[in-house]
């Protein structure tokens, strides 16, 4: 059972826009989201996080959008770049629990 | 202050030969945990472990796969007799056990059985 989903293996964005990720989890009592960023043969780095009390959270050209409604989070960066090309994946945890759920990843290729 | 070092980085056996996988987390860091990542899928909850404890197992196979963080030294997962079908990334995270905490992560164990 999949809790925590993101439907689209794959997106490729021009260079200057805006690159839309998307996830969809299950569990309602998931209150804790993260996104992290994975290159090749390297381990997962942190990108940006949002708790459940808040529907936005930016920090530079990253910026996580809640729906609590719709179990739905995305992620946009804007404007891409070509380093930000890799594997996105978004993250969800129970407060107390420390167990985090990632989803199966988006690759993210951006064209120079 | 080095991050969560794992070792060996490539981890070559043959069916039936055991595999010891080792991490290290961040300086400060009481909690470990442990992810496997299949070719072309998402990262695995396997197990997350306090020193000396176990907190939740319930990513890992019932058989052969075991994990410790013992009160001296870094954390250890192990598989025994491997089979080819654990040829996985296998990826550990610390963090230092607060709520809402990220976790910081290793460069992985690339396992591969012959």
């Amino acid at each position: 059972d999949q809790q925590v989903k993101q439907n689209s293996p794959s997106l490729s964005v021009q260079e200057g826009r805006i690159s839309i990720l998307n996830c969809d989890y299950t569990n309602s009592m998931f209150d804790y989201f993260l996104w992290y960023k994975k290159y090749p043969a390297e381990g997962p780095t942190f990108l940006i996080s949002i708790s459940s009390i808040k529907d936005k959270n930016e920090d530079g050209r990253f910026t996580v959008f809640l729906n609590k409604s719709a179990k739905h989070l995305s992620l946009h960066i804007v404007p891409s770049q070509p380093g930000d090309s890799a594997v996105y994946f978004c993250a969800a945890s129970t407060s107390g629990t420390y167990k985090y759920i990632f989803g199966t990843g988006t690759r993210l290729k951006v064209l120079a | 202050n080095a991050g969560v070092m794992q070792n060996p980085r490539h981890l070559v056996r043959r069916r039936g030969q055991e595999a010891r996988l080792r991490c290290s987390p961040m300086k400060g860091h009481s909690h470990v945990y442990w992810y496997r990542q299949l070719p072309e899928e998402g990262l695995k909850f396997m197990v997350y472990l306090q020193k000396e404890n176990i907190i939740d197992e319930s990513g890992m196979p019932k058989e052969r796969f075991s994990a410790e963080f013992p009160k001296e030294g870094p954390s250890i997962l192990r598989i025994q007799q491997v089979v080819r079908g654990d040829s996985a990334a296998y990826f550990c995270a610390s963090s230092p056990g607060s709520l809402n905490e990220k976790l910081f992560f290793g460069s992985g164990t690339q396992l591969s059985v012959l």
